[in-house]
This record gives structure tokens, sequence and C-alpha cells, in this order.
């Protein structure tokens, strides 16, 4: 059980477009979806926190306007990283809670974005 | 403010001896805390977790960690290294109550565990 997974596993695209990346809880309702992003050798850093049918909550220093955070169902989280930049190239990673009160997150497998 | 310490960036072993992965933590409440593999190109696999109960947990893959409050570590262990254990260990802490709306992760930088033969 627990199982989360994301769409793609890898992405390339190119600078300037957009691009999107969703997260799904296959086998339980997830009330809070979070999002971290991961450089290379480096730990995650999370991005920001969603809540199903409310805005996101960004950590400081995350642009909410590039990091678009959409949480529509129990089951669904996107993230859509807009005018993509080389910059932005990173893997990016979603996980997920089943309850409110739950400590424990459960990781979805990663999205690797390169941005040409 | 909570945070995580892991002390060595990088760890090498022998197959078959001590694997020995350090974490220190802060937390102004009792902690929840967690160890996580991530093997390449992958998400987190969690490997044990302590919340309360017990100050020695044991995990998956032969893995276990003790939480020592009045040391606040929470250092990894394993008696004989695999060569499948090479991969990154990260340590994390949680806050261990409920509040905000949302309860953070907030992880280490992580060791790499090199397992030679």
């Amino acid at each position: 059980g627990a199982v989360v997974s994301q769409h793609p596993s890898r992405v390339i695209c190119k600078s300037g477009t957009s691009v999107k990346i969703e997260c799904r809880s296959l086998d339980f309702q997830a009330t809070t979806m979070f999002w971290y992003r991961q450089f290379p050798k480096q730990s995650l850093m999370l991005m920001a926190t969603s809540n199903e049918g409310s805005k996101a909550t960004y950590e400081q220093g995350v642009e909410k306007d590039k990091f678009l955070i959409n949480h529509a169902s129990l089951t669904l989280s996107t993230l859509t990283v807009t005018s993509a930049h080389p910059e932005d190239s990173s893997f990016y990673i979603c996980s997920a809670r089943d309850r409110p009160s739950a400590y424990e997150q459960y990781f979805g497998p990663g999205t690797r974005l390169t941005v040409t | 403010a909570q945070s995580v310490t892991q002390l060595g960036s990088h760890v090498s072993v022998s197959e078959g001896a001590l694997v020995l992965l350090r974490c220190n933590y802060s937390s102004s409440v009792p902690p929840y805390l967690f160890w996580y593999v991530q093997y390449p190109n992958q998400g987190l696999q969690l490997l044990l977790k302590y919340t309360t109960g017990a100050t020695l947990v044991k995990g998956i893959n032969g893995f276990e960690a003790e939480f020592k409050k009045s040391e606040t570590s929470f250092h990894l262990t394993k008696p004989s290294a695999h060569m499948s254990d090479a991969a990154e260990y990260f340590c994390a802490v949680s806050e261990g109550t409920f509040s905000g709306g949302y309860n953070k992760l907030i992880f280490g930088a992580g060791t790499r565990l090199a397992v030679h033969p």
C-alpha cells in the first residue's frame, strides 16, 4: 500500500516552454502533497505544500508564479514549471500524506527535468 | 527551528563490515525521526522511523537506528554491509505534533555510502 507515482519520469523541454509533472496517490487519498526539488548530489528542498481544494503554500524563495501547483483531487497534484530555463533543470520529487495528522510521507519516484 | 546534521557526506566500507551513518538533530518538541534511502535517479524509500516507544528501531534490509535523546542522535547501523547497500541515505525530522495545517520533513544533507569488495 501507500504507493505514489509520478509522470513523466524524465522530460526534456526547450527553454521558454512549460512542462507539467503529475503526482498521483494510487491506493490512498492524499489530503496533503509535497513537492521537493533535488539538485545533483544534494538533499531535498521543500518547494511547496498543497492541500486538496486549496492554494498551495510555498516555501520562502520559491516563485509561485513559476512553479504552479494544483491539487484538484485527493489523488492528483500537478506541478507546472512555466517558462522553463536551464537553471530549472533538476530532479523533482513529490510525496503524499494520507491523513492531516499523519507524520509519514510517501514518496514518488521523481521526475528528471532537463531544460535545453 | 528544527535541523538535521549528518556527519560525513561520504562513507566507504568493505563488504561485510559494520555500517554506521551518523545523524544529529535539533528540535524543540519531541521529534519524529526517519531514515530514507535513495538509489540513483529514484525517489526515497523509508528505511525506518522513530515516533514513540522503544528507542531501538529496526527497519528494512537489516538496518536499525537508536534514538538517544540525551545525545540528540539517531544513528543508522547495519552489522554487515552488502554491495546492494550502496546508495544515498537521508536522515529527516518532523514535528511530533500536528499544527498549522501540515508537518514538514526537514532533511539532512545526505550521506553517500560506498561498499567495496
